[in-house]
């Protein structure tokens, strides 16, 4: 049972452009949000975070919006660089209950030159 | 600050085999530690987590075990290797909830 779903493998996107990944989650309990990056043969890499107090936290290029009664969020990286391209990964927890942190499967985002 | 070391970075084990892995942290105390495992196709798969020396919380019926000796330390386990235990597994830590997890560089492991 796959509680955190990122549909799209892989996402091609224009330098300069913005790119948006996407993630759905099935656990309305989770309550905390997160997005990694990660590149080959590496630890990934934290980016940005979102409670479920929030709709929008914004870090620099990255900006993560949660809407709960979808249960989606997304992040959006504006503009988009060369050196974005990575894989993404969406995490979820449900704070209440545990410390843990649960994975989807990963978008790999090439941005084009 | 804080940081996490995990090794080795790569390792070929046959079928059969034991296995260890091993991941530390330093600059903190009493982190949450967790390991994880990348497999083609399945994205980070939680395999194991732990909130204090001793306890640890198994996700998913597996052939892999994990122990906290210590505050800092985290080891994973195998008695008999799979062809189905290879992998990238990464170990990361943080500091309980609504924080993010950190993560150590990862092991490739690959059984023949």
């Amino acid at each position: 049972d796959q509680q955190v779903k990122q549909n799209s493998p892989s996402l091609s996107v224009q330098e300069g452009r913005i790119s948006i990944l996407n993630c759905d989650y099935t656990n309305s309990m989770f309550d905390y949000f997160l997005w990694y990056k990660k590149y080959p043969a590496e630890g990934p890499t934290f980016l940005i975070s979102i409670s479920s107090i929030k709709d929008k936290n914004e870090d620099g290029r990255f900006t993560v919006f949660l809407n709960k009664s979808a249960k989606h969020l997304s992040l959006h990286i504006v503009p988009s660089q060369p050196g974005d391209s990575a894989v993404y990964f969406c995490a979820a927890s449900d704070t209440n209950r545990d410390d843990k942190i649960i994975f989807g499967k990963g978008t790999r985002l090439h941005i084009l030159p | 600050s804080q940081t996490i070391h995990q090794w080795p970075a790569t390792l070929v084990q046959p079928v059969g085999s034991p296995l260890s892995l091993e991941c530390t942290v330093e600059g903190t105390s009493n982190p949450n530690l967790y390991w994880y495992r990348q497999a083609a196709g399945r994205g980070l798969q939680l395999l194991f987590y732990s909130v204090g020396i001793g306890q640890i919380s198994s996700e998913v019926p597996q052939n892999l075990s994990a122990s906290r000796p210590q505050d800092r330390q985290f080891i994973l386990s195998s008695k008999k290797l799979l062809l189905s235990d290879s992998g990238f597994y990464l170990c990361a830590w943080n500091e309980g909830m609504n924080t993010e997890a950190f993560f150590g560089q990862g092991t490739r492991l690959t059984v023949v």
